[in-house]
């Protein structure tokens, strides 16, 4: 079974630039997320989706940040413009939907993203 | 809102040493615990679980961890300790009442000497 994919890996701009990311979760995994892991920090959810409807945004800053996922399948967060302290990894998430309970979340290898 | 708190932020051990990770939530009602692992250059992967039943757990690789309600606490621990599990470590929690979505603690960074 194949993870959950990112990309970009890596990515550096400058300050006021923008920036996007791509996730593609598990195949058949209905929610999804998108974390900031900010250095020597554990991860903060940042956006959830069901399907594509948006569960939870509340930490999202969402003056510059935007995320999507029109079809329920793929996912992309913009950034924009991005500033210093946006550094940090981002992080895709997938989860199945259950019945109840709590549904293992599985994590894709992150964007690692600098500004300068 | 709960939040998790992990005490240990940098570990050194040499191989064969036990390990003890302190995690920290607070939250008072009904919480599922997990703990976390991020190998170097890997994405992070679950190493263990607790949602009910007993309060010992066992994970993958020799971990196992033991939730104690009363003191709000889920620590981490192996009897040995190998070079491979040198990498960072997360504890997060899942509130009953808060679906699926995860709060984790700030990390520690275990680096096992050979």
């Amino acid at each position: 079974e194949a993870g959950v994919a990112q990309s970009p890996r890596y990515k550096i701009i400058e300050k006021r630039q923008s920036v996007a990311f791509w996730c593609n979760p598990i195949s058949g995994h209905a929610t999804l997320y998108w974390y900031q892991q900010i250095l020597g920090q554990g991860p903060k959810l940042l956006i959830q989706f069901q399907n594509n409807g948006v569960v939870d945004d509340s930490q999202l800053p969402k003056d510059r940040f935007s995320a999507e996922r029109l079809k329920g399948v793929d996912s992309t967060l913009k950034i924009q413009p991005a500033k210093l302290e946006d550094s940090a990894v981002y992080l895709c998430a997938s989860s199945s939907q259950g019945l109840a309970g709590y549904n293992e979340q599985f994590f894709g290898p992150g964007t690692r993203l600098t500004v300068l | 809102a709960q939040s998790v708190s992990q005490h240990n932020h940098h570990v050194i051990l040499s191989e064969a040493a036990s390990l003890e990770l302190g995690c920290n939530y607070s939250y008072g009602g009904t919480v599922n615990l997990f703990w976390y692992v991020q190998y170097p250059g890997q994405h992070l992967q679950l190493l263990l679980k607790y949602f009910s039943g007993d309060p010992l757990v066992k994970g993958i690789k020799g971990f196992e961890a033991e939730f104690i309600k009363s003191k709000f606490s889920f620590n981490l621990r192996k009897p040995s300790v190998q070079w491979s599990d040198t990498a960072e470590y997360f504890c997060a929690v899942n509130a009953w009442n808060a679906g699926n979505m995860l709060t984790f603690g700030g990390g520690t960074r275990l680096m096992v000497k050979p």
